[in-house]
């Protein structure tokens, strides 16, 4: 296992384009998360999946912005409409959700550039 | 709402020295996690702390939590310039899965 994969890694996009970023966790981790990172801040939280449920979603999450895991392994993070403000590194991590470890595992992130 | 303070926010420390980077939170909770990113690249977890009192080593790093203090500590020793790298404390409330992540400790270590 490779660890949490995100594609594209980096997307430069026109202000009112839609983009839609992927992410693989790493296999059999049944918590899926998706995280904003602008420059010089922490990440902040999206979104949260377990399996195919999502179930939980930050007010920073707008209408214009959606997230499926549909067969509870990879997962899509779609922005339509995309403004400036979007330009951010979006970080994808998996965890067991287990006792014995709730640690996040973080891929290596999809850098936004909205033009 | 939980709220997460780390501080300093920039550190420059000489080879050698030792130092400390503090992380308060507002409310509630037993799972805290100390994170390191390099400049451009992902987040890689150090430390996962679960319980009041915890405390874990990891060569030069070592992290301890108080959880009736609302406060995690992440201790540097004979710093390197390998640790040179950005440092976030990360927490979730209790009964949340929402992390909430400080603004991080910019870490940099001359010789």
């Amino acid at each position: 296992d490779t660890g949490v994969s995100q594609d594209p890694r980096h997307k430069i996009t026109k202000r009112g384009q839609n983009v839609t970023f992927r992410c693989d966790p790493i296999s059999e981790h049944n918590r899926l998360y998706w995280y904003r990172q602008t420059l010089g801040q922490g990440p902040e939280f999206l979104t949260y999946f377990q399996n195919e449920a999502q179930l939980e979603k930050s007010r920073l999450l707008s209408d214009r912005f959606s997230a499926e895991r549909p067969k509870g392994s990879f997962s899509t993070l779609e922005i339509q409409r995309t403004e400036q403000g979007d330009s951010a590194m979006y970080l994808c991590a998996s965890s067991s959700g287990t006792s014995a470890s709730y640690e996040q595992y973080f891929g290596p992130g999809t850098r936004l550039t909205v033009t | 709402e939980l709220k997460v303070e780390q501080n300093p926010l920039f550190l420059s420390m000489q080879e050698g020295k030792n130092y400390t980077i503090y992380c308060n939170y507002s409310t509630t909770s037993d799972r805290l996690y100390w994170y390191r990113q390099d400049p451009g690249k992902s987040l890689e977890s150090l430390f996962v702390l679960l319980s009041n009192g915890a405390v874990k080593q990891e060569g030069r790093l070592m992290a301890s939590l108080d959880t009736k203090a609302r406060l995690s500590t992440l201790h540097i020793t004979a710093a390197v310039h390998d640790l040179s790298a950005t440092y976030f404390c990360a927490v979730e409330a209790y009964n949340n899965n929402d992390m909430r992540f400080g603004a991080g400790t910019r870490l940099t270590v001359k010789p």
